[in-house]
């Protein structure tokens, strides 16, 4: 499985866009890439998955390279409630075995 | 919709002893997994399943055991508790195939602390 690297934190304020870089340099041909967010006491939750170019929902948007060694993640307007360890994912789909990085801490300030 | 439930929610054993983390899930997923989480921490995944009768080790096996008879429940079970093993456990299920959305879900965690 391909190994990612991320920011171990950041900082921002509310309103504000905060973008999140993740390298995957080994990224598989098969591999898809997927965020998920920890609060604190809980466990992650799903944001957002993508392969190739840009994805976007409700939450969040996923921008990824034509040559897929990276990705970032953009949060808009973030609040207070926004503060969560953020982590990067690079798996093929359809697979139970997901290794989980250290993490980006987000903290948001008022 | 109940989603992924493990119990208990907080656990204390002494050294030596043994337990079994439950953890079951309704959504009728093939795959499910067992992470631990370490403070400050990411999680480590410990063993996972892709269907009934099938599991397989994951980065930190040592010490755990599980068995999945049924789709719906993975249990995880410490033979002999040590203090290492004092960590926040979680439980996830997910989709074998079909959609492309391939989201793991998560239970809420068990609390282990091994005295």
């Amino acid at each position: 499985l391909a190994k990612t690297t991320q920011p171990i934190s950041m900082d921002s304020y509310e309103g504000q866009e905060v973008n999140i870089t993740c390298s995957h340099n080994n990224i598989a041909t098969n591999d898809y890439i997927t965020w998920y967010q920890q609060f604190p006491s809980q466990g992650p939750r799903f944001i957002i998955q993508g392969y190739k170019t840009k994805v976007t929902n409700e939450v969040a948007s996923l921008f990824i390279p034509a040559d897929r060694k990276s990705s970032t993640l953009s949060l808009p307007r973030v609040s207070l409630s926004d503060t969560a360890v953020y982590y990067c994912l690079v798996a093929p789909p359809h697979t139970g075995k997901l290794i989980f990085g250290q993490g980006t801490t987000l903290q948001v300030k008022p | 919709n109940a989603g992924v439930t493990q119990t208990p929610k907080f656990q204390v054993l002494k050294t030596g002893q043994s337990m079994t983390l439950q953890c079951a899930q309704d959504m009728n997923h093939e795959y499910m997994s067992w992470y631990r989480q370490d403070p400050g921490m990411g999680l480590r995944l410990i063993h996972y399943s892709v269907g009934a009768g099938i599991t397989d080790q994951g980065e930190v096996p040592n010490g755990y055991n599980v068995s999945r008879s049924t789709t719906e429940d993975f249990p995880l079970r410490l033979l002999s508790a040590a203090p290492s093993q004092t960590s926040v456990y979680f439980c996830a299920s997910s989709y074998r195939s079909g959609a492309l959305n391939t989201e793991a879900f998560f239970g809420q965690g068990t609390r282990l602390t091994v005295v």
